[in-house]
């Protein structure tokens, strides 16, 4: 089975630009789980989508947004990039049944920097 | 609120040491899932195991085994005869309130040869 996909795996922008990063789960997986990981804060949960709607969230600002496809592909999308949004970005996935006893399987990243 | 706290930052241990990666956790709920995940330098975090908290047997996977103490809050992971292989990052994460999950800061495991 393939794992979890992410697009692009780098990424440079400007400050000000917007970007949107591409997440594929692994095939019936319906959960798509949004993480950020920088230097100073580590890892931090963004939203998890399921069956195309956000059901949970955490503190980013609105400038942080996503989707969720019929085929459970994710989209995430950053604009009026700030400096401090440079980060690993990862993507999880799960069956999306469960709650929080389901394990979460990680692609391999979007590294962001932003200049 | 849920927290998950890795004390150590870095550690270095020569090859074939054994080395014991700590993880304490705070949690009101009475029922939580506790993961281990490996990052090596490719950046993707790979799944070690889950532990719920209604099953506190300790658990061994080859040269991984893993000590969950309720009583302490603790869910700490050894690695018995380490390889330069083991080198990488290591997240404790505790599951909540849906499908999130809530990470340490990570203990960089350094194995020299």
């Amino acid at each position: 089975k393939a794992g979890v996909t992410q697009t692009p795996r780098y990424l440079i922008k400007t400050r000000g630009q917007q970007v949107t990063l591409s997440c594929s789960p692994i095939s019936g997986h319906r959960s798509v789980s949004w993480y950020q990981q920088t230097p100073g804060q580590g890892l931090q949960f963004l939203f998890e989508y399921f069956s195309e709607t956000q059901r949970n969230k955490g503190n980013f600002p609105g400038r942080f947004s996503g989707r969720q496809f019929s085929n459970s592909r994710s989209e995430m999308n950053v604009s009026t990039l700030e400096l401090g949004d440079s980060a690993l970005y990862l993507c999880a996935s799960s069956i999306g049944l469960a709650g929080p006893q389901e394990t979460q399987y990680f692609g391999p990243g979007t590294r962001l920097l932003v200049l | 609120a849920q927290k998950v706290t890795q004390a150590q930052t870095e550690i270095s241990v020569v090859e074939k040491e054994d080395v014991t990666l700590d993880c304490v956790y705070e949690t009101r709920d009475t029922t939580y899932y506790l993961f281990w995940y490996k990052q090596p330098p490719s950046g993707e975090l790979v799944f070690l195991i889950r532990r719920n908290s209604f099953d506190e047997q300790n658990e061994i996977s080859g040269r991984y085994s893993w000590n969950f103490q309720k009583s302490t809050s603790s869910f700490n992971f050894t690695i018995t005869a380490s390889q330069v292989v083991d080198s990488a990052v290591y997240f404790c994460a505790l599951g909540y309130g849906g499908n999130k999950l809530v990470f340490g800061a990570g203990t960089i495991l350094r194995v020299k040869s």
